[in-house]
């Protein structure tokens, strides 16, 4: 179970863009179209934000944003605000795989 | 509205057994794949197993496989994880989670029952 890679931390000021990446393998991440993000505050349950590397659950402020370019699929944040200081995890699967992976976590802080 | 409800958490010894289960209700529970995934303290996520919508197919983390089985009972709306040959790494947040059908996502969370393993 090949794992996603995140950067530990990322942060912005309010009002800012704030992209985190992350990044797996042509097998997965890049031959498919099934990366998804959740947002977790401590102590609480996560949420999904993106799923199908674009989409949004209804819901979900259109600040948040997702991309994917090659392996590495992206989650951006718009006009950062301070209730987006959370941790971001990436997760993958894709048809014929028996296994979901998710990337170790992304902390954003907003300054 | 979507409701997971977990239970059956607490502390239990090294090479102990523990059974977590999840109530769902708000939504058709026999039409949806369901998921555990669990989380160690101060650490990210980790998936741990998935079922399909009717049982027929399951599948398990290479972490946890041959030690841990997941199963449900539609007629009562509820998935379970029965945990064997319990670690001190398995000490966790389980979290039960709905799959989010065709999108390979996880669309709703239970809130999690806490796991610890230790003598």
């Amino acid at each position: 179970q090949s794992a996603l890679t995140q950067p530990p931390s990322a942060s912005g000021s309010p009002g800012q863009s704030v992209t985190i990446s992350c990044t797996g393998t042509s097998s997965d991440v890049g031959g498919y179209n099934y990366v998804s993000w959740y947002q977790q505050y401590p102590g609480k349950a996560p949420k999904l934000m993106i799923y199908e590397v674009t989409k949004r659950p209804s819901g979900v402020p259109d600040r948040f944003s997702g991309s994917k370019s090659g392996n590495t699929a992206s989650l951006t944040v718009s006009g950062l605000q301070a209730e987006d200081e959370a941790d971001y995890y990436c997760s993958r699967s894709y048809p014929g795989s028996n296994n979901w992976v998710f990337g170790g976590g992304t902390r954003l802080t907003v300054l | 509205q979507v409701q997971l409800v977990g239970s059956g958490g607490g502390v239990v010894q090294p090479g102990g057994s523990l059974r977590l289960s999840c109530a769902a209700s708000g939504f058709t529970f026999s039409s949806y794949g369901m998921h555990w995934v669990r989380q160690a303290p101060g650490k990210g996520l980790e998936w741990v197993s998935f079922i399909l919508y009717d049982g027929s197919y399951k599948s398990h983390a290479d972490s946890v496989r041959g030690r841990f089985t997941i199963s449900r009972d539609n007629s009562k709306d509820t998935v379970f994880l029965q945990m064997n040959s319990l670690r001190a790494a398995d000490t966790a947040v389980y979290y039960c989670v709905r799959d989010r059908h065709g999108n390979y996502a996880f669309d709703y969370w239970g809130q999690g029952t806490l796991v610890t393993v230790s003598s």
